[in-house]
C-alpha cells in the first residue's frame, strides 16, 4: 500500500544551522508530495509541494526535490531560526489527487535553539 | 485568513456524552472534506472522507457509529463523536481541497477534544 516514511525525530539544531529531513514514501501511480508543517497548538499549513518527478517545491527558504528514482522528497533549509521550530510532515496524495486524500508520515519535531 | 475554520478550537466533555465538531469551508464551495485524528507526538490519521449529500467513507478500523459524519451543505462537515470515551481524547483536524486547476488542500485550525 502506500505510505510515507520521515526521519525521526525530535531533531535540535542551532540557529543558522543547516536542516535535512528525510522523507521516502511507498506508493502506486505517480504521488504528489507535500510538505507540511504544524506550528505549536496550530492546524497544519502548506509548506510547500511538488507535482512530478524532479520537481523542486519551495516556500520560505525551505526546499525538498520529488525524486522518483530514490523514492524520495527531503526537506532541505540552509539557516534555520528559532521561529521554524515546529513538526513537519512529510505527505503524498495518489493518482488524480484523490480530491485531497492525504497519507501523513509519522511528523518530525524540529527544535531551533538560540 | 482561514479559509476552512473549525469550531470548536477546544472542548472538554463528560465521558458518555456526545460532541459535535464543525468544519467549514469559508471561501469555496467543497463537496468533499475529509476528517483526521491525531494522537499526541503521533502523525494524522485519515478517519472518513466526508461527501456532501451522501454518506461518508470511513477507514478501516474507524467505528462509523462512534464517529458520526453529515455533510449537509456544500460549505458544512460535521463529527459528531457519540458516547465518547477518555480514549478519544485527541486532536481532530479537518481538510478540504479547494478544486479547480491548483486543487489546494485547506486544513481546519483543528479541534482538541477532552474526555474527562
Amino acid at each position: 500500500g502506500n505510505s510515507v516514511t520521515q526521519m525521526e525525530g525530535p531533531v535540535t539544531l542551532s540557529e543558522e544551522a543547516f536542516l535535512t529531513i528525510n522523507c521516502t514514501y511507498t506508493a502506486t501511480g505517480y504521488p504528489s508530495l507535500f510538505w507540511y508543517v504544524q506550528y505549536p497548538g496550530e492546524g497544519l499549513q502548506l509548506l510547500l509541494k511538488a507535482t512530478k518527478a524532479d520537481d523542486k517545491g519551495s516556500n520560505k527558504g525551505f526546499e525538498a526535490t520529488y525524486r522518483k528514482e530514490t523514492t524520495s522528497f527531503h526537506l532541505e533549509k540552509g539557516s534555520v531560526q528559532v521561529s521554524d521550530s515546529a513538526v513537519y510532515f512529510c505527505a503524498l496524495s495518489t493518482g488524480n489527487n484523490q480530491g485531497g486524500k492525504l497519507i501523513f508520515g509519522q511528523g518530525t519535531e524540529l527544535s531551533v535553539k538560540p | 485568513g482561514a479559509v476552512v475554520s473549525q469550531h470548536p478550537s477546544r472542548v472538554i466533555c463528560k465521558s458518555g456524552t456526545s460532541v459535535k465538531i464543525e468544519c467549514r469551508s469559508l471561501d469555496f464551495q467543497a463537496t468533499t472534506m475529509f476528517w483526521y485524528r491525531q494522537f499526541p507526538k503521533q502523525s494524522l490519521m485519515l478517519m472518513a472522507t466526508s461527501n456532501e449529500g451522501s454518506k461518508a467513507t470511513y477507514e478501516q478500523g474507524v467505528e462509523k457509529d462512534k464517529f458520526l459524519i453529515n455533510h449537509a451543505s456544500l460549505t458544512l462537515s460535521t463529527l459528531t463523536v457519540t458516547s465518547a470515551h477518555p480514549e478519544d481524547s485527541s486532536f481532530y483536524i479537518c481538510s478540504a481541497p479547494s478544486g479547480g486547476s491548483g486543487n489546494t488542500i485547506y486544513f481546519g485550525e483543528g479541534s482538541w477534544l477532552t474526555v474527562v
